[in-house]
């Protein structure tokens, strides 16, 4: 039972453009949710995160909106980059159980020229 | 400061025997976290320990166990090697409130043969 998906395997962006990376879960427990970005043989690199108790969060070029009602999380960057060319994980975690992550199947991102 | 450290990095295993990976956490970190990613399971929680205890578990069987020491570097075992444990073995911390970011390591590169 995939209780976080991200729906879409892959995702290609013009350097400058806005990058949207959705992300949807089944788990109503769930209340803390991140953005991980990975290079393919290397761990996953924190981006951003956010609370149930809020719908929006903000830093620098990446923000992360939380629907509640709608199960759904969404990652915005922008101007998307060349280096921000990887896989992005949504992860969620209940109370109480913060370190056990349940991960998403990840998006990869191509931003191209 | 530095990051969370996994040793080995790489390493070669032959069907039956048995792997200790090993995890440093971020200085101050008492949660140690660990998981398992494989290209068809995605990443998966293995298991999480703070103060010497292990505290949440995933779904894995008992091949799989850990521990943590008194200065929250933690070692995960795998006994009884099988072609399925090949896989990137990531370790992860964190301090020890609700809400606090995860860290992770660059992961241990397992090949079972």
């Amino acid at each position: 039972d995939q209780q976080v998906k991200q729906n879409s395997p892959s995702l290609s962006v013009q350097e400058g453009r806005i990058s949207i990376l959705n992300c949807d879960y089944t788990n109503s427990m769930f209340d803390y949710f991140l953005w991980y970005k990975k290079y393919p043989a290397e761990g996953p690199t924190f981006l951003i995160s956010i609370s149930s108790i809020k719908d929006k969060n903000e830093d620098g070029r990446f923000t992360v909106f939380l629907n509640k009602s709608a199960k759904h999380l969404s990652l915005h960057i922008v101007p998307s980059q060349p280096g921000d060319s990887a896989v992005y994980f949504c992860a969620a975690s209940v109370a109480g159980t913060a370190s056990k992550l349940t991960f998403g199947t990840g998006t990869r991102l191509q931003v191209t020229l | 400061k530095a990051g969370v450290t996994q040793t080995p990095r790489y390493l070669i295993k032959t069907r039956g025997q048995q792997v200790t990976l090993s995890c440093s956490p971020i200085s101050g970190h008492r949660s140690v976290s660990w998981y398992q990613q494989t290209p068809g399971q995605g990443l998966q929680f293995l298991f999480e320990y703070f103060s010497e205890t292990q505290r949440n578990k995933g779904n894995f069987p008992g091949r799989f166990s850990g521990r943590q020491f008194s200065n929250s570097r933690s070692e995960m075992n795998v006994s009884t090697l099988e072609l399925g444990d090949s896989a990137l073995y990531l370790c992860a911390s964190s301090l020890t409130a609700p809400g606090n970011t995860i860290y992770f390591g660059e992961g241990s590169w397992l090949t079972v043969v």
